[in-house]
Order: structure tokens, then sequence, then C-alpha cells
């Protein structure tokens, strides 16, 4: 069964620390994971995703098959990354996107 | 002008009412979804399309209906709604391809009472 699992509901650091939102994924196959933000009263937008091992916005992810993980993270939190993340999983038969349960980051001052 | 719009953007209701969230895009995309998202669940797929003729129940479907009325358009009906159908719907759009991503509308609150 397809299962992705972002076990930290809110994650809290100060401006300019590293930051490192987890999520796994259970997949018997070769998945595509995708990150989305939300930022506050904003639509989902998607951050990046792994096929294209780009930075976004100061952020990475690396998919770990062997952990089967794809943790997102970012050197120096910046406050206007405050949002809620979601780690997601498109299956290669379904074509469907299924989503974790979501991160907020929370970035003080 | 947005890609996905969803109307009505809030809305209350009373238990027991029918009521019908509408979704278009102008991204010429074949799928459509909709999801809810709720505190601490994440979203979950209610149902899905693939085209105008294709439509499929997701993880969450009862008490849920849809109707693909055109390319650019998939409803969403809560035939009877009931409190816990509180939520926050989305819809969103996607291509066909394995590495693309989707497209989310701005999403509809509803609250049923």
């Amino acid at each position: 069964a397809q299962r992705v699992t972002q076990p930290e509901k809110l994650l809290s650091v100060f401006k300019g620390a590293p930051v490192e939102l987890k999520c796994n994924y259970s997949y018997s196959g070769s998945p595509e994971l995708f990150w989305y933000v939300q930022y506050s009263r904003q639509r989902l937008q998607l951050l990046l995703r792994h096929i294209s091992r780009e930075s976004i916005k100061g952020f990475t992810a690396d998919l770990n098959k062997g952990e089967t993980s794809f943790h997102l993270k970012k050197p120096f939190a910046q406050e206007e990354d405050s949002a809620m993340y979601y780690c997601a999983l498109k299956g290669r038969n379904t074509g469907k996107l299924i989503f974790g349960q979501g991160t907020t980051l929370q970035v003080k001052p | 002008d947005a890609d996905v719009t969803q109307t009505p953007r809030n809305r209350i209701t009373k238990t027991g009412k029918r009521i019908m969230l509408e979704c278009s895009q102008t991204k010429g995309h074949d799928r459509m979804y909709w999801y809810r998202q709720d505190p601490g669940l994440g979203l979950r797929l209610i149902y899905y399309s693939f085209d105008v003729k294709d439509i499929n129940k997701g993880e969450i479907s009862d008490g849920y209906s849809v109707s693909r009325q055109a390319q650019a358009k998939f409803s969403l009906s809560l035939e009877s709604a009931i409190p816990n159908q509180t939520a926050l719907y989305f819809c969103a759009t996607s291509d066909p391809g394995f590495n693309n991503g989707y497209t989310f509308g701005s999403g509809t609150r509803l609250t049923v009472v």
C-alpha cells in the first residue's frame, strides 16, 4: 500500500538555523516524490520534485530508497519559510498523489 | 486569472442539506481531483477523474458524489451534509505525465452546522 508519513506536526526553529522536515514513504516500486508548500491563506504550491534534483528557495530534498525517505532540508531558515509543508507520493501505476499529514514550519525571529 | 477556480470560497450549511462545490480549470488537463484537508490528517483523496468519461473513488468517497460536466469542470456534491464533513476542500488538476505535479485551486471552506 502507498503511504506517506511526516512524523512531526510542528517544527519550530529560529531564523538562520538549519531545517529538516522528515518524510518517510511506503511503496513497492519506484515512486515519484514531491514536496508541496501552503503559505497562510494560500493554495498548495509545488515546491520541488525528486526527479528534478533542484533547489527551490534554498530547499533541497534527496530520495533515499534504502531508508525510504525524502527529507526536506534548508541550511538557513528564513521567516518567510513559515508555512505548512506536505510530502506527497505518486505511484507509477495509479497516477494519484498521496499526501502525508503535513508539518507546520514556524521560523521565529 | 487563476488556473484552477473553486466556488464558493466559503460556505456554511445545515445538516441534511445538499450542497455542491464547483471547480473549473483553464490548464487544458484531462485529470482532475477532489481532496479534503483536515488538521493532523493532511489531504485525503475523495474522487478523481482521468477524463470526462472516467470517475473513480478515492480513499474517503462515502457521503460524496461527483460530476465531470466537461474537461474543464468537476463538481463535488454532498448529498446530505453532516458536521464531520466540515473541512477545507481542494480541487486539483494535472497532466498525465508521471513526473508532473498537481495545480491546486484556492480551496472551499465548508462548515456544516
